[in-house]
């Protein structure tokens, strides 16, 4: 129940196409999901997170998309960019948990000029 | 701001020997530190919770023998990997929850590459 799955694994984009990440989650007490930018040899940095009571947010070309019905959240990178592959990492946490992340599978995604 | 920073970046050591990573906050003070290993082209796996002047709450499945972990100071949180084998080699990552803040937001480090030889 904490786990946290994350498709694709992979994904490949051209310059200027949108690249879409999904994933899904079964603990509803879950109640902030964050997503994680991490370039090779780096630690992961936050890019943007959400609460579920909203259904989606939007920082410049990336933006959340959230279903608590389905139990899912997204995230959409607007005109990709060779910069911005690397790996994307979901993850979830809840207010007991005094901050506990639990991390989905990470998709790498390579975006070709 | 919100920045964290580990030492060193890369070690090696020779197997049965250890091993301390430090991982700071420059600019805030932390009340909970977390330590995660990752291992290549894997997700970050979670070892540890610290508390400053408490014990850390180690995840199942984590010696807490071979991983010792200090939080001396709202600054401050050390893993020491005791008798390292190979086996110990992979990335240890730490992160930085803000004294004050929500309990949301984690900022972390930059990551340490452990190779025992």
């Amino acid at each position: 129940q904490q786990q946290v799955k994350q498709s694709p694994q992979s994904l490949i984009v051209q310059k200027g196409g949108i690249s879409i990440i999904n994933c899904a989650y079964e603990n509803t007490a879950f109640d902030y999901f964050p997503w994680y930018q991490q370039f090779p040899g780096k630690g992961p940095a936050l890019l943007i997170a959400i609460r579920p009571d909203v259904s989606e947010k939007k920082e410049g070309r990336f933006t959340i998309s959230f279903n608590k019905s389905a139990k899912q959240f997204s995230l959409h990178i607007m005109d990709s960019q060779p910069g911005d592959s690397a790996t994307y990492f979901c993850a979830a946490t809840r207010g007991t948990s005094y901050g506990k992340l639990t991390f989905g599978q990470g998709t790498i995604l390579t975006v070709h000029p | 701001g919100a920045v964290v920073s580990q030492h060193p970046s890369r070690v090696i050591c020779k197997s049965g020997t250890s091993v301390k990573i430090e991982c700071r906050s420059l600019d805030f003070q932390a009340t909970t530190m977390f330590w995660y290993r990752q291992f290549p082209k894997q997700s970050l796996m979670l070892m540890a919770t610290s508390n400053e002047g408490s014990k850390a709450t180690y995840e199942q499945g984590v010696e807490k023998d071979k991983f010792l972990i200090n939080h001396a100071s709202l600054t401050l949180s050390t893993l020491t990997v005791t008798s390292a084998h190979p086996e110990d080699s992979s990335f240890y990552i730490c992160s930085a929850r803000e004294l004050g803040q929500g309990f949301d937001e984690q900022y972390f480090g930059p990551g340490t590459r452990l190779t025992v030889t």
